[in-house]
């Protein structure tokens, strides 16, 4: 299995910063990876797909990076609303799977 | 308007079965992969399996902890997700969500989500 391991656990920031998570796969994947934010009792919503590609609907202060194990989620200019749990996934192979996730929070 | 609903969560024993479903609507189903996904209280996401779209004969994927006791199937008439659950363990309460999963080039990443259903095993 390949095991996604994101950094940090957990951050605080405060509106107007711009934050990065990172994420790493235990063997490459290409740019088979997503980005997920889940905010508390709601259901996970898909941003970016193929490493760096963001759905539709998903504003431009979302970026994505990196290929092979390495990744990168940028948000910029946080808002309220921005603050949530990020989960990095790999689809290059079964089982797919989750990293632990980055809770991001309110300084 | 996509929607994903889920219905059929609740407590059950350990030991027993459940069925969950997830109806369907705004997009061609049989196009779509569905998938789902659980969520233990407090914890992250897990991959449960996937049914592939009908274009690769609705075949299906499991998780290694869910093989041999979870079966997924669809029913296209209702354009319907269904997870039936057996053998049901402690560890697998969890919230379920289904998504919907698009494929092209080469690549199949989740797309749109349900709420989710609680299923809560315990005695």
């Amino acid at each position: 299995d390949i095991q996604m391991t994101q950094s940090p656990s957990s951050l605080s920031a405060s509106v107007g910063d711009s934050v990065t998570i990172t994420c790493r796969a235990s063997q490459g994947i290409s740019n088979y990876l997503a980005w997920i934010q889940q905010k508390p009792g709601e259901a996970p919503k898909s941003l970016i797909y193929t490493a760096s590609s963001l759905h539709s609907g998903v504003p431009s202060k979302f970026s994505g990076g990196g290929s092979g194990t390495d990744f990168t989620l940028t948000i910029s200019s946080l808002q309220p609303e921005d603050f949530a749990t990020y989960y990095c996934q790999q689809y290059k192979s079964y089982p797919l799977t989750f990293g632990g996730g980055t809770k991001v929070e309110i300084k | 308007e996509v929607q994903l609903v889920e219905s059929g969560g609740g407590l059950v024993q350990p030991g027993g079965s459940l069925s969950l479903s997830c109806a369907a609507s705004g997009f061609i189903f049989s196009d779509y992969y569905m998938d789902w996904v659980r969520q233990a209280p407090g914890k992250g996401l897990e991959w449960v399996g996937r049914s592939r779209n009908k274009a690769n004969s609705y075949t299906t994927e499991y998780a290694a902890s869910v093989k041999g006791r979870f079966t997924i199937f669809r029913d296209e008439s209702k354009d319907s997700l269904f997870l039936q659950m057996n053998s049901l363990k402690t560890e697998d309460t969890a919230v379920y969500f289904c998504a919907g999963t698009y494929c092209g080039g080469g690549h199949c990443y989740f797309v749109y989500w349900g709420q989710g259903t609680l299923v809560t095993v315990s005695s």
